[in-house]
């Protein structure tokens, strides 16, 4: 059965740091990976989507990586501002047909001004 | 503008009395989903429809039911609902989840049941 992990759960950064979130998935059979960014009492929003045959994707200020054959992924946000802060969810889509996305839990990222 | 749109955002209802979540999606995408989200485990899948009339069941399905007469829509009914169905809800929807098209949350739709 498909896990994903996200560590740390919450952090707390000054403004204009540079950080690193990290997923971790136990089933290295994906057809690709998600980004998202969820806002206090708003829905889900997608940052990014790496195909399982990509390394990794870009958009502004953010990159998030795809390691398939460790089970890694990581979202990289250069400069961090405060209107970054939310949770950010890592979520994949296993190979085999289930139609599903299995999440993991969520970092929550707090910028300080 | 491309939207997922559910309603009730809001709802407090009583133990057994039947309601019904609305999603409508004006994407045209084929598949369409429910999730609810809950501290400490997380989106966990309630039910998916790959097209028209095509429904299946998620992870935790109980207690939940659906349809998909029209393909921008896909209703969510709780029959009878109960306390454990107190959650937050997302619909979700997207061209073919197979080619890995990105997909598009609704809001979500807070419910208490009591």
């Amino acid at each position: 059965k498909q896990e994903v992990t996200q560590i740390p759960a919450a952090l707390s950064v000054p403004e204009g740091e540079n950080l690193v979130l990290n997923c971790s998935f136990t089933d290295s059979a994906i057809y690709n990976l998600q980004w998202f960014r969820q806002d206090p009492g708003k829905g889900l929003t997608s940052l990014l989507l790496i195909q399982s045959s990509q390394r990794e994707q870009t958009s502004g200020r953010l990159n998030a990586s795809l390691d398939k054959s460790s089970g890694r992924s990581t979202l990289y946000i250069a400069a961090s501002q405060p209107g970054d802060s939310a949770t950010y969810l890592c979520a994949v889509r296993p190979e085999g047909g289930s139609e599903k996305l299995v999440f993991g839990k969520g970092t929550k990222l707090t910028v300080n001004p | 503008e491309a939207q997922v749109t559910q309603n009730p955002r809001y709802l407090i209802t009583v133990t057994g009395k039947k309601l019904t979540v609305t999603c409508s999606q004006n994407m045209n995408h084929e598949y369409m989903s429910w999730y609810r989200q809950d501290p400490g485990l997380g989106l966990r899948q309630i039910y998916y429809s790959m097209n028209v009339e095509v429904t299946d069941k998620g992870d935790v399905p109980e207690g939940y039911k659906v349809s998909r007469k029209e393909k921008r829509n896909f209703p969510l009914i709780l029959e009878s609902p109960s306390p454990n169905q107190t959650s937050l809800y997302f619909c979700a929807s997207s061209l073919r989840q197979t080619s890995g098209n990105t997909i598009y949350f609704g809001e979500g739709s807070w419910l208490t049941v009591v």
